[in-house]
């Protein structure tokens, strides 16, 4: 079992959709989770980090339950400039970062 | 405030030769790591620099190795280049792990 999944994706949304992003880790001792943006042929940006509590970011809105080792990342009212990559990263302080192998988003017009 | 730097951006290399690739971190940050990303795939970690020593290292082979430097600046050493090294070399930087990563924009390696 790989330590991070992702949903397989593409996904295919118009704009102003509603669009959740779904994440699962193996490694229950993780500590801090996040999640990264990539565009085509560009590096990987912070999109936000995920509380316990969950927390939000405008459209952006992020959950994490731990006892299910899975994490999620809602995009509301989904834009033309939100179609990228988005990576789910699971962190153990002190070790590196694990990255899944991302969901790819495209928002149609 | 520069972020993270690579150089160089681009490079193209025969099989059986040697890269350096190089990485200057986001000001104040100590800690550099180094990734791998494959068309279509997420970053797989190499390995990480603090205090001029590899901390921690992933599933790759001796032919890569690294360095960090007194002012936390890093290579990435590839011996022996082989097809399937051509990939998206990423290098991120940070001070306290918990507030994430900063990668610079890559270095795209070619191995013809």
């Amino acid at each position: 079992r790989k330590e991070v999944e992702q949903d397989p994706g593409p996904f295919n949304v118009p704009e102003g959709a509603t669009v959740a992003f779904n994440c699962t880790y193996s490694n229950s001792a993780s500590q801090s989770f996040f999640w990264y943006r990539q565009d085509c042929r560009k590096e990987p940006k912070l999109l936000m980090s995920v509380y316990s509590s969950g927390n939000e970011d405008g459209r952006f809105t992020a959950q994490l339950n731990r006892a299910s080792q899975y994490i999620s990342l809602l995009i509301r009212d989904s834009k033309l400039s939100d179609s990228a990559t988005y990576l789910c990263v699971v962190n153990i302080y002190g070790q590196n970062f694990v990255f899944g192998p991302g969901t790819r988003l495209s928002v149609l017009p | 405030d520069a972020g993270v730097t690579q150089s160089p951006t681009h490079l193209i290399k025969t099989r059986g030769q040697q890269v350096t690739l190089r990485c200057s971190p986001k000001s104040g940050h100590d800690t550099v790591s180094w990734y791998q990303q494959a068309l279509g795939q997420g970053p797989q970690f190499i390995f990480q620099y603090y205090e001029e020593e590899e901390r921690q290292r992933g599933n790759f082979p001796d032919r890569f190795s690294g360095h960090q430097f007194p002012n936390y600046s890093s290579e990435l050493n590839v011996n022996a280049l082989l097809l399937g090294d051509s990939a998206l070399y990423l290098c991120a930087s940070s001070l306290e792990q918990l507030n994430g990563y900063t990668f610079g924009s890559g270095t795209r390696l070619t191995v013809v």
